[in-house]
């Protein structure tokens, strides 16, 4: 199986602050015949289904806001939300989808 | 719009049997492959199951297989889950999830349904 290992499991950064979520699989999620990574994150708030951020490790989904961006390639990800606001506190998953089983990081609990 | 919602949850005893089920609208059901995926309380998400979009394929995480079982309605645009011989550690919430087109992240995920596995 392949492992999704997040960090930090916790971070507080400050309104209008950066916040950097790193997520490193043990093996390549990088498929070389399409040149893409199978790596999504997703934001899940309290209370709130888990909803898509990033897919394809760059990607954003429509309607999510321009200050999350995805980036990586291989093992190692991040995600950086380059202005925070109040609705961003949640927590934050990766999720490889290269192989099944699918698998999720542990999750970053991220607050203000 | 995109709609899931899932039914049949609740508490169960263990080594009895429950069966979830997702009712989705307001896209083409049989285009998109569905899965299940749970979150136990104080944990992360857990990839449980997974069907493709014409049924051909499911796949298991190992701690389910035998037990649990994924099935897809595609004139009726549901999807379930026959869960058997539960355990105290299926207790989680399981939402309901569709995989994108060709590729199995998930873009639309419904509210969950909450099972709990205690005598």
């Amino acid at each position: 199986d392949i492992v999704m290992t997040q960090s930090p499991d916790s971070l507080a950064v400050s309104l209008g602050e950066r916040a950097t979520i790193t997520c490193k699989s043990s093996q390549s999620l990088f498929y070389n015949s399409n040149n893409k990574n199978y790596l999504a994150w997703y934001q899940q708030r309290p209370g709130q289904p888990p909803k898509l951020l990033i897919y394809w490790a760059s990607t954003r989904e429509s309607g999510v806001p321009d200050r999350f961006s995805g980036s990586g390639s291989g093992t190692d990800f991040t995600l950086t939300i380059s202005s925070l606001q109040a609705e961003d506190v949640a927590v934050y998953f990766c999720q490889q989808y290269y192989t099944t089983p699918i698998t999720f990081g542990q999750g970053t609990r991220l607050e203000i | 719009q995109v709609q899931l919602v899932e039914s049949g949850g609740g508490m169960v005893q263990p080594g009895r049997s429950l069966r979830l089920s997702c009712a989705t609208s307001g896209f083409s059901f049989s285009g998109h492959g569905m899965a299940w995926v749970r979150k136990a309380p104080g944990k992360g998400l857990e990839w449980a199951a997974i069907i493709w979009y014409d049924g051909s394929l499911k796949y298991y995480i190992d701690s389910v297989k035998g037990r649990f079982t994924i099935s897809r309605d595609n004139s009726n645009n549901t999807v379930n889950l026959q869960m058997n011989n539960l355990r105290p550690e299926d207790t989680a919430v399981y939402y309901c999830a569709r995989g994108a087109v060709g590729a199995n992240y998930f873009d639309y995920w419904g509210q969950g349904a909450l099972v709990t596995v205690s005598s």
